[in-house]
């Protein structure tokens, strides 16, 4: 199955600075690369996702990027905002192609402090 | 609005009780999860479900059991709780890629 690594395992910025989360998988098959959000006392939510035919997707203030042969994919948070802190996942699929069930880093908890 | 719902937010079970968690979802999806969220070894999954009555083990599936009866409805059984199974217990569904959570289920196990 796939083996994903994630860092850092926390994460402290100054609000308005940027925010960089790395992930790394094993499965070069891999083809999907989603990022939840876990509020406190609350479930995961996801907030950006690539696929692997595109390096790079942006929403707003968040992205991602892709590096296929290095086998490794980022969430960049631009211009961070307190309601940014959170635990952030990522996660890879399983086992190569099927996308449904998913693999997830340990997670990231980032505290932007205003 | 999609929903995710988990039956309890805090359950206290002795050690060696039949613990039932249920999680029910309102959008029709055909795949449900249970995930163990514990500090520091992020979700891990249980159990899969991917049809009414079909199920697949996951990464720590030991000590733990399934049951999907209704399409919505997705049970997760401890057949005899230990203290190792304290910890923080999410369901999940999806239709395809994204899977959409419930807010958890804190379970201690005295």
């Amino acid at each position: 199955g796939e083996n994903v690594e994630q860092h850092p395992s926390t994460l402290s910025v100054q609000e308005g600075d940027s925010a960089v989360i790395k992930c790394t998988y094993s499965d070069s098959a891999s083809n999907y690369f989603p990022w939840y959000k876990q509020e406190l006392g609350k479930g995961p939510q996801l907030i950006i996702d690539i696929r692997s035919n595109v390096g790079e997707k942006k929403d707003q203030r968040i992205a991602v990027t892709l590096n296929k042969t290095a086998k490794h994919f980022s969430l960049h948070i631009t211009e961070t905002q307190p309601e940014d802190s959170a635990v952030y996942f990522c996660a890879a699929p399983y086992s190569g192609g099927s996308n449904y069930k998913l693999t997830f880093g340990k997670g990231t908890l980032l505290t932007v402090n205003p | 609005d999609v929903k995710v719902t988990q039956s309890s937010r805090y359950l206290v079970k002795r050690t060696g009780e039949k613990v039932f968690l249920e999680c029910v979802q309102d959008m029709d999806h055909e795949n449900m999860f249970w995930y163990r969220q514990d500090p520091g070894l992020g979700l891990r999954l249980i159990y899969f479900s991917y049809d009414v009555k079909m199920k697949e083990k996951g990464d720590i599936p030991e000590g733990y059991s399934v049951s999907r009866e209704k399409k919505e409805r997705f049970s997760l059984i401890l057949e005899s709780a230990s203290t190792n199974q304290t910890s923080m217990y999410l369901c999940a569904s999806s239709f395809h890629n994204e899977q959409f959570f419930g807010p958890g289920t804190r379970l201690t196990v005295l």
